[in-house]
């Protein structure tokens, strides 16, 4: 079955400065991978996704890049804000295993200021 | 956002009891979910659900049991609970019928088993 690996587990930045967060999938027939933000109690909520047929999605200052070939995908934070602080997970999924998704194990962001 | 609502939002309660959590969801998704969330740890699957009639075991499943309700109820059950089961609970919905989709989480339930 798919495997995602997520790394760093901890991300420490300067406000200001780009961040970015990398998962690896096992699973070529994934063809959907979301990123979730998780502020301190809250519930994760998805920022930005990307599916197989796309190489690379822009929202303002997220950005997440699609590497078929290499199985990896990364979201990328640039201009960090204090805001910015927060978990992200991101996870794949695949129509052959039913869209489950399947999870990173998370990577917490911390803004310095 | 209250599309996916949590009942309770905390709850206290002492070993050996039985404990039930409920979700409710008005976004009409046929998908539910059941995930657990450890301190600085990520979300792990425990049940889901793809329709009324449909229960699935997630990764750690030992010590819960689940209920479909309606489409939109899915409820979680700790049959006796111990400590270890102490965690945040989340619910979460998606709906699958165009394929790929995100996942919608309720607010969590925080769970303390003493």
């Amino acid at each position: 079955g798919e495997n995602v690996e997520q790394h760093p587990s901890t991300l420490s930045v300067q406000e200001g400065d780009s961040a970015v967060i990398k998962c690896t999938y096992s699973d070529s027939a994934s063809n959907y991978f979301p990123w979730y933000k998780q502020e301190l109690g809250k519930r994760p909520q998805l920022i930005i996704d990307i599916r197989s047929n796309v190489g690379e999605k822009k929202d303002q200052r997220i950005a997440v890049t699609l590497n078929k070939t290499a199985k990896h995908f990364s979201l990328h934070i640039t201009e960090t804000q204090p805001e910015d602080s927060a978990v992200y997970f991101c996870a794949a999924s695949t129509m052959d295993s039913n869209y489950q998704l399947i999870w990173g194990a998370g990577t917490k962001l911390i803004i310095k200021p | 956002d209250a599309d996916v609502t949590q009942t309770p939002r905390n709850r206290i309660t002492k070993t050996g009891k039985r404990i039930m959590l409920e979700c409710s969801q008005t976004k009409g998704h046929d998908r539910m979910y059941w995930y657990r969330q450890d301190p600085g740890l990520g979300l792990r699957l425990i049940y889901y659900s793809f329709d009324v009639k449909d229960i699935n075991k997630g990764e750690i499943s030992d010590g819960y049991s689940v209920s479909r309700q309606a489409q939109a109820k899915f409820s979680l059950s700790l049959e006796s609970a111990i400590p270890n089961q102490t965690a945040l609970y989340f619910c979460a919905t998606s709906d699958t019928s165009a394929g790929n989709t995100e996942a919608f989480f309720g607010q969590g339930t925080r769970l303390t088993v003493v």
